[in-house]
């Protein structure tokens, strides 16, 4: 069965670049795009960034673009979200999710997601 | 950026009960939407896509409509797994974005 497990979250300080990272199993990696959506504690739903299935095509939401950067490996069934000069705002779950397999868009599995604090 | 609304913010409903919730798109997105149920502490799960398909494993009492730019999700029979949020999002047009979320509460 499909399987996304996001990991690299935790507390952090304002500034710092962490990196998250999602594993994926139980389908062909290689051929889904993907995306990085986030939810702040107690809040809505808020889509970051996706990555085509071969790394060729990024796209971002204007409040990430930059400063963080998705990229993927794989070799390695890996998906990767590389923050930079992390914000107290960027405190949210992160959760990585794959493209639909029968729709234009939306995302049919995801992640259990990862949190990322961020204190002063 | 396409702005989802979503309406109401929170809804008291009973088992049994027939559900209703609405999402406004400020600008067409065609059938680009979909529906998501999520639980706290859990993920997102997919229930429609393209405003009225359903996804595979998702019960049939779940059914979504499209007109114009207003899409609305039903749930015919509310069961009690069904109290949770629900999320519209659009993908039409890039950031994709979701609305506020309803919040089906126990009456």
């Amino acid at each position: 069965q499909v399987q996304l497990v996001e990991s690299g979250g935790g507390v952090v300080q304002t500034g710092m670049s962490p990196r998250l990272s999602c594993a994926a199993s139980g389908f062909t990696f290689r051929s889904y795009s993907m995306h990085w959506v986030r939810q702040a504690p107690g809040k809505g739903l808020e889509w970051l960034a996706l990555i085509s299935y071969d790394g060729s095509k990024k796209i971002y939401t204007e409040s990430v673009k930059d400063r963080f950067t998705i990229s993927r490996d794989n070799s390695k069934n890996t998906l990767y979200m590389q923050m930079n000069n992390v914000r107290e705002e960027d405190t949210a779950i992160y959760y990585c999710a794959r493209d639909s397999v029968v729709a234009t868009g939306g995302f049919d599995h995801w992640g259990q997601g990862t949190l990322v604090t961020v204190s002063s | 950026d396409i702005q989802m609304t979503q309406s109401p913010s929170t809804l008291s409903a009973s088992i049994g009960d027939r559900v209703t919730i609405t999402c406004r798109a400020s600008q067409t997105i065609s059938s680009w939407l979909a529906w998501y149920q999520q639980k706290p502490g859990k993920a997102p799960v997919l229930l429609i896509y393209d405003a009225s398909s359903l996804q595979s494993g998702v019960p049939s009492r779940f059914s979504g409509t499209r007109s114009g730019t207003q899409f609305t999700l039903s749930i015919s029979s509310l069961q009690p797994d069904d109290f949770a949020t629900y999320y519209c999002q659009q993908y039409s047009d890039y950031p994709w974005t979701f609305g506020q979320g309803t919040k089906v509460e126990i009456k």
